[in-house]
């Protein structure tokens, strides 16, 4: 079962305009979210958090919304710049006893034209 | 500050040998977590060290794999007798204590011929 989701395997935009990534899980009790960029034959890059206290966190051209109701988060990018291109990862700490491992999602693969 | 380091970058092994694949945690850092990546996946926890114990191995499989981290050097994952399927990109990841950010190496390619 996947507790972690990312339901578009891809995205294509623009350079310049606005970057939307989603990602929803399954467990109420996920309690620290996280998003990665990752380039082709390297490890994931960490770009930003969030805790579930928050309903958003900025940095910079990224902003991650969660919407704790939903079960929904999702990453902004603006604007969005051809070096953005890669795959995107959510990922979840699934909190409680907190062993510490992140529970990722499948990906997601931004592609910004210029 | 020297970021995760894994070696080596890539491996290739037959059918039934031995993998062994090692990872420098960031300086500073005590926790080290290793995943595994399949084509077309994403990442898949396997297990959660401390220095010298092992605090969460959920995610590995029951035979042939184990991990270490000890006292003194980089952090180990072995792979005995490995199959085709275990075929994958295998990532090392550190954090210092008490932070969920977790910060990754550049992985290791195993191909098993």
């Amino acid at each position: 079962d996947q507790q972690v989701k990312q339901n578009s395997p891809s995205l294509s935009v623009q350079e310049g305009r606005i970057s939307i990534l989603n990602c929803d899980y399954t467990n109420s009790m996920f309690d620290y979210f996280l998003w990665y960029k990752k380039y082709p034959a390297e490890g994931p890059t960490f770009l930003i958090s969030i805790s579930s206290i928050k309903d958003k966190n900025e940095d910079g051209r990224f902003t991650v919304f969660l919407n704790k109701s939903a079960k929904h988060l999702s990453l902004h990018i603006v604007p969005s710049q051809p070096g953005d291109s890669a795959v995107y990862f959510c990922a979840a700490n699934p909190g409680s006893s907190n062993t510490g491992k992140l529970i990722f999602g499948q990906g997601t693969t931004l592609q910004v034209k210029p | 500050n020297a970021g995760v380091m894994q070696n080596p970058r890539h491996l290739v092994r037959r059918r039934g040998q031995e993998a062994r694949l090692r990872c420098s945690p960031m300086k500073g850092h005590s926790h080290v977590y290793w995943y595994r990546q399949l084509p077309e996946e994403g990442l898949k926890f396997m297990v959660y060290l401390q220095k010298e114990n092992i605090i969460d191995e959920s995610g590995m499989p029951k035979e042939r794999f184990s991990a270490e981290f000890p006292k003194e050097g980089p952090s180990i994952l072995r792979i005995q007798q490995v199959v085709r399927g275990d075929s994958a990109a295998y990532f090392c990841a550190s954090s210092p204590m008490d932070q969920n950010e977790q910060y990754f190496g550049p992985g290791t390619r195993l191909t098993v011929t």
